[in-house]
């Protein structure tokens, strides 16, 4: 039960260009959300986080949305750059007592073409 | 430099033979926590500590172990690998639950 989804393996875009990676979610009880990105043969380094009582984080090139009743988030990156190009996981965490328990999506592959 | 170590970066091993994966974290973090990498998987979360002595499942804890008795350290040791574990293994840290972890460089391990 995958309660963490990102349903696009890979995503291909030019330098300059906006790029959208998606992420949705079914547990209702998740209230925080964060993106990170990873680039191969390394760890995975936290780019962006939000909470549930915002719609939207913003940070450098970076921007978080977060559409709740839809149970969505997405990760803009304005303007892209090659080196933007890694895995990018979504995760979620819940309230209450299990805050500890992070929960990530499949990761999307992001290539940006010079 | 603050960072969060991994020993060994790379095992290969032999299904039943007991192994222990090292953590190790400079930044006097309370939270640490161990995930597993699998191809179109993404990152599933094996057990989390909250504190010194308090550990707790994640999303797939079966077939591991793990320990908390000094604040830095957090091993991951599994008393019997199967092929099934074998995976690239990150370990994280974090001054709490509630914030962005620091993920170590990974461990690949293959269990034959």
């Amino acid at each position: 039960d995958q309660q963490v989804k990102q349903n696009s393996p890979s995503l291909s875009v030019q330098e300059g260009r906006i790029s959208i990676l998606n992420c949705d979610y079914t547990n209702s009880m998740f209230d925080y959300f964060l993106w990170y990105k990873k680039y191969p043969a390394e760890g995975p380094t936290f780019l962006i986080s939000i909470s549930s009582i915002k719609d939207k984080n913003e940070d450098g090139r970076f921007t978080v949305f977060l559409n709740k009743s839809a149970k969505h988030l997405s990760l803009h990156i304005v303007p892209s750059q090659p080196g933007d190009s890694a895995v990018y996981f979504c995760a979620a965490r819940a309230s209450g007592t299990s805050y500890g328990k992070l929960t990530f999506g499949q990761g999307t592959i992001l290539t940006v073409h010079p | 430099e603050a960072q969060v170590t991994q020993n060994p970066r790379y095992l290969i091993t032999v299904t039943g033979k007991k192994l222990t994966v090292t953590c190790s974290q400079n930044m006097n973090h309370e939270y640490m926590s161990w995930y597993r990498q699998d191809p179109g998987l993404g990152l599933r979360q094996i057990y989390y500590s909250m504190n010194v002595e308090v550990t707790d499942k994640g999303d797939v804890p079966e077939g591991y172990k793990v320990s908390r008795k000094e604040k830095r350290n957090f091993p991951l040791i599994l008393e019997s690998p199967s092929p099934n574990q074998t995976s690239l293994y990150f370990c994280a840290s974090s001054p709490s639950g509630k914030r962005p972890q620091y993920f170590g460089p990974g461990t690949r391990l293959l269990v034959l």
